[in-house]
């Protein structure tokens, strides 16, 4: 069975300190991982998935399959950040059976 | 494009009870999912349809039903409420061919079994 763990509730921060929000999976495949966020009174998004490699508003997440981590990073955080960080895997077979994490709330201090 | 509809917002319903919820994929979608987010707890998938037929499923009992329409416009229905179904119901969207992992959320409906 598939499952995404994220360790920690709540995760605060100061203005311009490092961010890493932390992911752990089980998955017997080779899974696809994304992170999703939600910010307040928004719907819940799409971030970024680990096959683009890319960045988005700064944030990079590298999957690590001998620790099988996927954890979130941002070098500084921004007030803006604060918001609900929901890590998922994936199927990737094709479907889109996404299994989520319990999530972890940035809130970010300035 | 408003992107992903749901309907109604919020639902109050009586144990035992019968539930039907909508969802309207955004423009050019052809797949839709269903989670279920109890509270403090993240998404949890329930059943996903494409051309009109559930492809995939989550652990969720059989009073958990659906439907995908031929607009591809959804419904979940849920039979025989308990207390444990309340929730916040989630319906995502996606274009298979394209980027199938690209789902598009709804704003959900809360549902509340008294």
């Amino acid at each position: 069975a598939q499952r995404v763990t994220q360790p920690e509730k709540l995760l605060s921060v100061f203005k311009g300190a490092p961010v890493e929000l932390k992911c752990n999976y089980s998955y017997s495949g080779s899974p696809e991982l994304f992170w999703y966020v939600q910010y307040s009174r928004q719907r819940l998004q799409l971030l970024l998935r680990h096959i683009s490699r890319e960045s988005i508003k700064g944030f990079t997440a590298d999957l690590n399959k001998g620790e099988t981590s996927f954890h979130l990073k941002k070098p500084f955080a921004q007030e803006e950040d604060s918001a609900m960080y929901y890590c998922a895997l994936a199927d990737s077979g094709g479907y889109q059976k996404v299994t989520f994490g319990t999530g972890t709330k940035l809130q970010v201090i300035p | 494009d408003a992107g992903v509809t749901q309907s109604p917002t919020h639902l109050i319903k009586t144990r035992g009870q019968q539930v039907t919820l909508r969802c309207s994929p955004k423009s050019g979608h052809d797949t839709v999912s269903w989670y279920q987010q109890a509270l403090g707890q993240g998404p949890q998938f329930i059943f996903q349809y494409y051309e009109e037929e559930e492809r995939q499923r989550g652990n969720f009992p059989d009073r958990f039903s659906g439907h995908q329409f031929p607009n591809y416009s959804s419904e979940l229905n849920v039979n025989a409420l308990l207390l444990g179904d309340s929730a916040l119901y989630l319906c995502a969207s996606s274009l298979v061919d394209r980027n199938p992992y690209e789902q598009y959320f709804g704003p959900g409906t809360r549902l509340t079994v008294t």
